[in-house]
């Protein structure tokens, strides 16, 4: 298995709802990262984790809250957003944090979000 | 300063001809270097990847890196139509990879 899955695909929320994405690679991957990507924009690092644990935060709203249960797995969860937070959240793998092998990193096909 | 700067294009090639993707990066600890081809409304996808000073090639795809000089390149012989798309770069920065804005690459029949 050489894929990373996400889901939803895509997902509406009101501003006052609460979701949660997810993200599950069998890969024996031991970095997973989120990013945000907008229209016409390069994708943007949001969190890293490495052997399970939260390594970086790029400074996110707290309306955003990852969690890795387990070293597969990995979720985003959602509360209170804004419109300007539509985008579409990709989540990707790889073997270790240096991505240093010849496979760097590998990403989901992402879940697009629209906030109203 | 932008960390990672491309040229955002669009570069438009005729079919059969080189595409030239060019990148320059302002960490110099920066050790590895991807490229991703993006199509619209998808997600990236690895296309190369390079670690060492010179050419690295892979098929129709050859990257060259000159760390010196903090620049990444990508080419990309007998163009295609089906390479019509953002190309990322995006160097390994202390364990996280920062994408450039990507530039738009448009292969004419």
């Amino acid at each position: 298995d050489t894929e990373v899955t996400q889901t939803p695909k895509h997902l509406v929320m009101g501003m006052t709802n609460k979701k949660s994405l997810k993200c599950e690679q069998h890969m024996g991957h031991r970095a997973m990262y989120w990013y945000k990507q907008k229209a016409k924009k390069p994708p943007e690092l949001m969190f890293v984790y490495s052997y399970e644990k939260l390594s970086i935060n790029e400074s996110v709203p707290s309306r955003f809250s990852p969690e890795c249960p387990n070293s597969s797995l990995l979720n985003l969860h959602l509360h209170a957003l804004q419109p300007e937070d539509s985008a579409l959240y990709l989540c990707a793998s790889s073997q270790d944090r240096r991505g240093t092998s010849n496979y760097g990193y590998t990403f989901g096909s992402g879940t697009r979000l629209t906030v109203v | 300063q932008k960390e990672v700067e491309q040229n955002s294009g669009p570069l438009s090639v005729p079919e059969g001809a080189i595409a030239s993707l060019n990148c320059t990066y302002s960490d110099r600890g920066s050790q590895s270097f991807f490229w991703y081809r993006q199509y619209s409304g998808k997600s990236p996808e690895l296309i190369m990847f390079i670690y060492s000073n010179g050419d690295k090639e892979d098929g129709r795809f050859t990257a060259q890196l000159n760390k010196a000089s903090q620049y990444v390149s990508l080419l990309i012989r007998d163009s295609q139509p089906s390479d019509s798309a953002t190309y990322l770069c995006a160097p390994n920065q202390g364990g996280k990879l920062i994408f450039g804005q990507g530039t738009e690459l448009s292969v004419k029949p």
